[in-house]
């Protein structure tokens, strides 16, 4: 079955940048988007981007743009979440999703905290 | 812009049926729509896919007590036999190829 597994938790210090991994299994990487997705303290989910594993061509929502780097390692199945700049209310947990045909998979999630 | 549109809070008694709206902003009722739970403290999960038709696919492991409709710009997510781990947010968001992913705001759901 379709898995999505995640790097560890992170803390970081404003202004630095953390790298979240996200390992796939179970089905062919280079076939379906990748999105990555965020979580605040007691907030909803917010989209940041997406990237296509095939290509590595990526978009990024307006509000990360300059930001957000998203990368691919095709030898490994995995891809890669790079926020720079981070700023204490980029404290979230950061979720990898596979969009399929018809079902969404999703990563367990790995908690950046961003505090000086 | 496409938004989704959800209400805050719902609650239902325990062994009761609850339906949550999303709500499609005008001109996109064509748009298929996910339904996603997330319990206190985990990760999403997804339940299902939900096509404008009303047609829709289940996540693997996701009980027959919920399933979902569509009317219009209307997405429909009904629970039946409400259990006590039924209890979360519920989370809509848009579906398609390459596009980004627009989340409704959530429904907290508590279980009477």
């Amino acid at each position: 079955q379709v898995q999505l597994v995640q790097s560890g938790a992170e803390v970081k210090k404003p202004g630095a940048s953390v790298k979240v991994s996200c390992e796939a299994s179970g089905y062919t990487f280079t076939d379906f988007f990748i999105h990555w997705v965020r979580q605040a303290p007691g907030q909803g989910l917010e989209w940041m981007g997406w990237i296509h594993p095939h290509s590595g061509a990526a978009t990024s929502a307006q509000k990360f743009q300059g930001r957000v780097t998203m990368t691919r390692d095709t030898s490994i199945s995995a891809a890669y979440m790079e926020l720079s700049g981070l700023r204490s209310d980029d404290t979230a947990v950061y979720y990898c999703a596979r969009t399929g045909l018809r079902e969404i998979s999703w990563g367990q999630g790995t908690l950046v905290t961003v505090s000086s | 812009q496409l938004i989704l549109t959800q209400s805050p809070s719902a609650s239902a008694a325990l062994g009761a049926s609850v339906r949550l709206t999303c709500i499609l902003s005008s001109g996109h009722s064509s748009y298929a729509v996910a339904w996603h739970q997330q319990r206190p403290e985990k990760g999403p999960r997804f339940l299902m896919k939900l096509n404008s038709d009303g047609g829709h696919n289940k996540g693997d492991g996701i009980p027959d007590r919920f399933s979902a409709s569509s009317s219009g710009d209307d997405r429909y997510l009904t629970i039946s036999s409400l259990q006590p781990e039924d209890e979360g947010d519920y989370y809509c968001q848009t579906w398609g190829t390459g596009i980004p992913l627009v989340f409704g705001g959530g429904t907290k759901l508590t279980v009477l």
